[in-house]
């Protein structure tokens, strides 16, 4: 099973829909982050979470709100989604004390708003 | 604006010979460099960092260098293989105080590695 899972995998949704992706890591991290991949744009952070009632904005958090419920789960959630949230989005866990620092990403959750 | 900039979308290479995948940035604070893989269908996984204080970092047959004063670092690969062929993603990020990146990731925009058996 992956350390850091993501659901759904595949999800298309109307513009205007409420859509939450979620995340669940078994890594026993505290730090959690969403990023999205754009072609052309790489990855950019959308929120993320150094423990349980720690949140902040990425660089692109308009349109976005995420909800930390515990230290495993940490969730994205688009209120209205419209369509330039078409999107790869990752889910990412670290752990600073292994003293590298590198992210852990999810699979990915692929999203399409018509 | 991009902050960190690998201008090759693309690298084609033969399988034995060289990979050299760059990465230019532009943020003087960032002090700590990594490099990720991503093959289709899963997430970035990392690769190998640097830290400012290097110039050099070798894991096998991968080799990061780090030029501060020119803010670019590059990736080498030797000798190249067919499984090596993904896209490769450059990241930067501030140190924290016990020498390691505090996690929060400024990536490029990634190279497609393709190498050819």
């Amino acid at each position: 099973d992956a350390d850091v899972t993501q659901t759904p995998r595949n999800r298309i949704t109307k513009t205007g829909k409420r859509i939450m992706l979620e995340c669940s890591q078994t890594k026993g991290h505290d730090r959690m982050y969403w990023y999205r991949q754009d072609p052309g744009l790489g990855l950019q952070l959308i929120y993320y979470s150094f423990d349980v009632k720690d949140i902040n904005k990425g660089e692109i958090s308009d349109g976005y709100s995420v909800s930390r419920q515990a230290q495993a789960k940490f969730s994205l959630s688009l209120e209205s989604a419209i369509p330039n949230q078409t999107a790869l989005y990752f889910c990412a866990t670290s752990d600073l004390g292994r003293g590298i620092g590198e992210l852990f990403f999810g699979e990915g959750s692929r999203l399409t708003v018509l | 604006d991009q902050q960190v900039k690998q201008n090759s979308p693309s690298l084609s290479v033969q399988e034995g010979r060289i990979s050299i995948l760059n990465c230019d940035y532009t943020n003087s604070m960032f002090d700590y460099f990594l490099w990720y893989k991503k093959y289709p269908a899963e997430g970035p996984t990392f690769l190998i960092s640097i830290s400012s204080i290097k110039d050099k970092n070798e894991d096998g047959r991968f080799t990061v260098f780090l030029n501060k004063s020119a803010k670019h670092l590059s990736l080498h690969i030797v000798p190249s293989q067919p499984g090596d062929s993904a896209v490769y993603f450059c990241a930067a990020s501030e140190e924290n105080a016990g020498g390691t990146s505090y996690g929060k990731l400024t990536f490029g925009q990634g190279t497609i590695l393709t190498v050819h058996p």
